[in-house]
């Protein structure tokens, strides 16, 4: 069965400091992979997705994520994190060889970043 | 960019009333929409996919009778909680890929906040 684990429920980071909020995932064959980011009371927004090709993929707001295929992981990093970055993330998976347009996302992880 | 509009953000409701929720894509067509519910620890359960024409497909343990949902075109979906209660307080988001592709991300409406007394 099609999972995601976010092994961190809370991550906190100094300000300037670089940030890493951890993904893994099973997924029969080669999974699409998103990453996106809750703030208080709103929905959820997309940061970035891997597809295919380049494994280190750039989205918004200075975030990035690497593909390891044989880790299984899709980690999402940031070089110098903001407080403004303080939100939840969320990883999410879709099996592109199902049959449905169905995301699997994993339980979310509170970044936390300090001045 | 993709934008999904819903409404209320916040309802407060009685016990044993319903409460409609709307959801629309604003400049794309959604043949497939999604409704998740948030619990206070944060995880997101998908509740139902809504499907343009046809009904609703349901996660397993959601009661349709209960969660009605209706995607009457393909830029509007609805959510009706029946004869809410207590518990069904909680945080309803919905979302939709923006286009019908297998590697569209979804673009997700800022949810509803339902309160039942």
């Amino acid at each position: 069965a099609q999972s995601v684990a976010q092994p961190e429920d809370q991550v906190n980071v100094a300000e300037g400091n670089p940030l890493t909020v951890k993904c893994t995932y099973s997924v029969s064959g080669n999974p699409y992979l998103f990453w996106y980011v809750q703030y208080p009371n709103r929905g959820l927004q997309f940061l970035l997705k891997y597809i295919t090709g380049d494994n280190l993929v750039k989205g918004s707001y200075g975030f990035e994520a690497e593909f390891n295929k044989s880790q299984t992981s899709f980690h999402l990093k940031k070089p110098s994190a903001l407080v403004s970055d303080s939100a939840l993330y969320f990883c999410a998976v879709r099996d592109p060889t199902s049959g449905t347009y169905k995301y699997i996302f994993g339980t979310g992880t509170r970044l936390k970043v300090l001045a | 960019g993709a934008v999904v509009s819903q409404h209320p953000s916040r309802v407060i409701c009685k016990s044993g009333t319903s409460v409609k929720i709307e959801c629309r894509s604003l400049d794309f067509q959604a043949t497939t929409m999604f409704w998740y519910r948030q619990f206070p620890k944060k995880s997101l359960m998908l509740m139902a996919t809504s499907n343009e024409g046809s009904k609703a497909t349901y996660e397993q343990g959601v009661e349709k009778d209960k969660f009605l949902i209706n995607h009457a075109s393909l830029t509007l979906s609805t959510l009706t909680v029946t004869s809410a209660h207590p518990e069904d307080s909680s945080f309803y988001i919905c979302s939709a890929p923006w286009r019908d592709r297998r590697d569209s991300p979804l673009h997700f409406g800022n949810g509803t906040r339902l309160t039942v007394t």
